[in-house]
């Protein structure tokens, strides 16, 4: 049983474009991540959700809008594309404390 | 910010020895943890361990963390072929939540 799953596994696109991944944890964690991981590996987390609440919002532009409709689903709905927005972007879950939790498989996307 | 820098950025090394990789910060932290992720799959935390300990245990892995100079040590004993991945610090600053993730050190273990 996957853990933590996201969909699409890849997705390319065109600029200007909206598109949503979504993202799903079956381990009963109470906090939701979305990180995104650019060309050069490094991994930054950009929201954070409790039990569905917000509680990290880096900075990331409004183009980004996380959507939590219960604690075992965070998708991540991105608008109007940019070519910067080529990525890989990793959904996580964690109880507790956050660390000791657990990655998706990511979703890379390819804005052309 | 505060950023997690591994080194070395690569490593190849023969199966049975013994693989060290390095990671240092800039900031105070609540913890810093160890990921791995294989090629094209995604990320398997390893080990945590607080700012207040020096040394943590787990199976063939060994963490160090020096708080005065800012750095842990990840240290793989008798590595195997399925060792090969990608191994990245991260850590937790005090207050928050968030995650701050280095670049890397690329692991090959030939056999």
């Amino acid at each position: 049983d996957t853990a933590v799953s996201q969909t699409p596994k890849y997705l390319v696109t065109q600029m200007g474009n909206d598109k949503s991944i979504k993202c799903e944890q079956n381990l009963g964690h109470d906090t939701m991540y979305w990180y995104k991981q650019d060309s050069k590996k490094f991994l930054k987390i950009m929201f954070s959700y409790n039990n569905k609440e917000l509680i990290i919002n880096e900075t990331v532009p409004n183009r980004f809008s996380p959507k939590s409709p219960d604690k075992a689903h965070l998708n991540l709905h991105i608008n109007s594309l940019e070519l910067g927005d080529s990525a890989v972007y990793f959904c996580a879950s964690s109880q507790r404390e956050p660390g000791l939790g657990t990655f998706g498989p990511g979703t890379r996307l390819l804005v052309l | 910010s505060q950023q997690g820098e591994e080194d070395p950025q690569a490593l190849s090394i023969q199966e049975g020895e013994n693989a060290t990789m390095n990671c240092s910060y800039k900031t105070s932290i609540n913890n810093l943890q160890w990921y791995r992720q294989n090629s094209g799959r995604g990320l398997v935390h390893l080990i945590l361990i607080r700012s207040n300990e020096r040394e943590k245990h787990s199976g063939r892995l060994r963490v160090t963390l020096d708080t005065s100079k800012k750095s842990s040590s990840l240290l793989i004993t008798a590595s195997r072929a399925a060792d090969t991945a990608s191994y990245f610090c991260a850590t937790e600053k005090g207050g928050s939540e968030k995650l701050v993730f280095g670049k890397g050190t690329k692991l090959t273990v030939n056999p």
